[in-house]
């Protein structure tokens, strides 16, 4: 089975600075997907970043960038020089080979942005 | 290119009462997945449809059901409401669902059980 841990149910930042965002998963998949997404207020969801298992790189999208260590089965999101407009809930996922479209969720992290 | 939509945006129904919301993918998307979110229950994967088969399907009672029509769009139907299914419903579509790209969501349906 596989399971998606977010540890942490609120955060808060200062604009300007960088952020992690921590997730850790679990499956016995070779093959997987890691993906961060943001829910604001309004519902929808946004993709942020995506890490394959075998990517060696760890994946950057603008100022996101995701922290992948397999063998620690973590894959967190940093993101830097944070905005006001990045409050909002962000959501770790995880899809698996041949299951691409079925996303297992973590509970959630929501990133308050100071002024 | 228009983004994924979803009808209606917001829905008031009654315990017992039956529901239908309709998703439309992107253009050129055939597989179109469901997520029920709630606050106690999180994002959890209700089912998959892709050329009109489901293709996959989550931990959900025969209450929720789902269907594609030959355009892609798709719809699902929650029978006899409980309170319980008050939530967000978001769907996704892929292009084809054979590669982990990622999904492309809706901006959700609120239902509100009385």
């Amino acid at each position: 089975a596989q399971k998606i841990t977010q540890t942490q149910p609120g955060m808060f930042v200062q604009e300007k600075e960088a952020v992690t965002l921590d997730c850790t998963y679990d499956t016995s998949d070779q093959s997987y997907g890691l993906f961060w997404y943001k829910q604001p207020s309004s519902g929808e969801m946004i993709f942020l970043i995506y890490q394959g298992s075998y990517d060696e790189q760890n994946a950057t999208e603008g100022r996101y960038s995701l922290n992948f260590q397999k063998a620690r089965k973590s894959a967190n999101l940093v993101i830097s020089a944070s905005q006001l407009g990045d409050s909002a809930m962000y959501f770790c996922a995880m899809s698996v080979l041949y299951n691409f479209n079925k996303f297992y969720f973590g509970s959630g992290t929501k990133l308050n942005v100071k002024p | 290119k228009a983004g994924v939509t979803q009808t209606p945006r917001y829905l008031i129904k009654t315990r017992g009462q039956q529901v239908t919301l309709s998703c439309s993918p992107i253009s050129g998307h055939r597989s179109v997945s469901w997520y029920q979110q709630t606050p106690g229950q999180g994002l959890q994967f209700l089912f998959e449809y892709f050329s009109e088969t489901q293709r996959n399907k989550g931990n959900f009672p025969g209450r929720f059901s789902g269907r594609q029509f030959s355009n892609s769009r798709s719809e699902m139907n929650v029978s006899t409401l409980e309170l319980g299914d008050s939530a967000l419903y978001l769907c996704a579509s892929s292009l084809q669902g054979t590669s982990a790209n990622e999904q492309f969501f809706g901006p959700g349906t609120r239902l509100t059980v009385l």
